[in-house]
């Protein structure tokens, strides 16, 4: 079936900082591909997504572009803010569709 | 809009004693997801519905557990007997239809003492 990896984390950073949040893929076709952001307290929400191959899903300057080549997601942000400190995960629907299947979650502090 | 609703938002609760967590989705959603978020295993799928009928419940850890949706709307998610390992963040999910995005609310801590 379909499963998602993720580097685990933490991730610490200081601010304006280069972000890098490596996730591969396995899955039959090509699914959509997320990811979701759960600040401190608060519930997941859908950070970006890519719908096909070669896809670049951005929102908030963060981007991440679906790799068929190597079955990755990888998402990257050019200058972190200390707003950002976060969970992030990266998350593929089961085969079914029914579903979404997550990775185990990396977190980010970034610090001024 | 309002979004995805959940309530209570913490429900600590005498281990053997039956919960009952409830979601109430975005207006118009026809498909709703039940997760579970624990430290040790991460987000775990646990049901999703379908309008009233539930296709998938194949994430339900044991027949403790059970859930319905009424109305095309309201879900219930309630565990029976409840266990320590059952402590976990209860997140709730709905989408517009089948395959698309789907929206979470904040979720129900449940504690099991």
């Amino acid at each position: 079936g379909n499963s998602v990896t993720q580097m685990e984390g933490p991730v610490t950073l200081s601010e304006e900082a280069f972000l890098t949040i490596n996730c591969t893929y396995t899955a039959t076709g090509y699914p959509s591909l997320f990811w979701y952001v759960q600040y401190p307290g608060e519930g997941l929400q859908l950070l970006l997504k890519a719908t096909k191959a070669d896809d670049k899903g951005s929102n908030k300057g963060f981007e991440a572009t679906y790799r068929k080549e190597t079955t990755s997601f990888h998402l990257e942000k050019g200058s972190v803010q200390v707003s950002d400190s976060a969970v992030y995960f990266c998350a593929l629907p089961n085969q079914a569709g029914t579903a979404l299947i997550f990775g185990k979650g990396t977190t980010l502090s970034v610090s001024s | 809009g309002a979004g995805v609703s959940q309530s209570p938002s913490n429900k600590v609760t005498e281990k053997g004693k039956d919960v009952e967590l409830r979601c109430d989705p975005i207006s118009g959603h026809t498909a709703l997801y039940w997760y579970r978020q624990s430290l040790g295993q991460g987000l775990e799928f646990l049901i999703y519905f379908q309008g009233n009928s539930a296709p998938d419940k194949s994430g339900l850890p044991s027949d403790r557990f059970s859930a319905e949706r009424t109305g095309g709307s309201v879900s219930t998610l309630t565990i029976q007997r409840t266990q320590q390992e059952d402590s976990a963040v209860y997140l709730c999910a709905s989408s517009l239809e089948y395959g698309y995005e789907q929206y979470f609310g904040p979720g129900t801590r449940l504690t099991v003492t």
